[in-house]
């Protein structure tokens, strides 16, 4: 079974520039998360999906992000524009149905803005 | 609002020693607890979860997790340390709630494992 994949690994951009991260959820999955682990620290939630809907995006830091999930399957995530401070590493992840499954996360895109 | 607290930032331990990593919580509903670990260059990889039950979690890996809910802790433990298991670990927590709430995981700030030969 394929796992979660993100796209692209790395990437590095000049302040003001735009950057969009993709992701691929399992095949099945209806949950998709973005998270973001930000200078090291905590890994911070950004918005959640069920199916194309947006079910809380209650994390994300301002309007310059911007989320969709288009019929339901990959998912992609634009920043626009980049500031500094939206260095990071970006996580995607992936669940089952019910509140106890566990997410399957993919190998993150590692972003710098310069 | 939960939180997460990983006390340690590094924990070194010596290869066929026992290890743990500590974790605790604070929520306002009984808690879904999670271990993650990352290896370099890799993404989160699920561990283990406590949702409700024996309060020992076994999972992947040899690892496993006493849920203590006097203590809100949750650690990680391991009988025996490979120097395999030099990894990044992150405790985890979601709140079980009324439907409808957010199900988005409360994360540590990570540990750093390091296992020396």
């Amino acid at each position: 079974e394929a796992g979660v994949t993100q796209f692209p690994s790395h990437s590095v951009i000049e302040k003001g520039q735009t950057v969009t991260l993709r992701c691929d959820p399992i095949s099945g999955h209806d949950n998709l998360y973005w998270y973001r682990r930000v200078m090291g620290k905590e890994i911070k939630f950004l918005l959640h999906f069920v199916k194309e809907s947006k079910q809380d995006e209650s994390g994300m830091p301002n309007n310059r992000f911007l989320a969709e999930r288009t019929g339901g399957t990959y998912s992609t995530l634009k920043v626009q524009p980049a500031e500094l401070e939206d260095s990071g590493v970006y996580f995607c992840a992936s669940s089952l149905q019910r509140e106890w499954n566990e997410q399957f996360f993919g190998p993150g895109t590692r972003l710098t803005v310069l | 609002a939960q939180s997460v607290a990983q006390p340690e930032d590094q924990v070194n331990v010596a290869e066929g020693n026992p290890l743990t990593v500590k974790c605790t919580y604070s929520v306002s509903g009984n808690p879904y607890l999670f271990w993650y670990v990352q290896y370099p260059n890799r993404g989160l990889q699920f561990l283990l979860k406590y949702i409700t039950g024996d309060n020992l979690v076994k999972g992947s890996y040899g690892f496993e997790a006493e849920f203590n809910k006097s203590q809100t802790s949750f650690h990680l433990k391991k009988p025996s340390a490979l120097v395999s298991d030099s990894a990044l670990y992150f405790c985890a927590v979601r709140a079980l709630i009324s439907s409808g709430s957010a199900r988005q995981l409360t994360f540590g700030s990570g540990t750093q494992l390091t296992v020396l030969p």
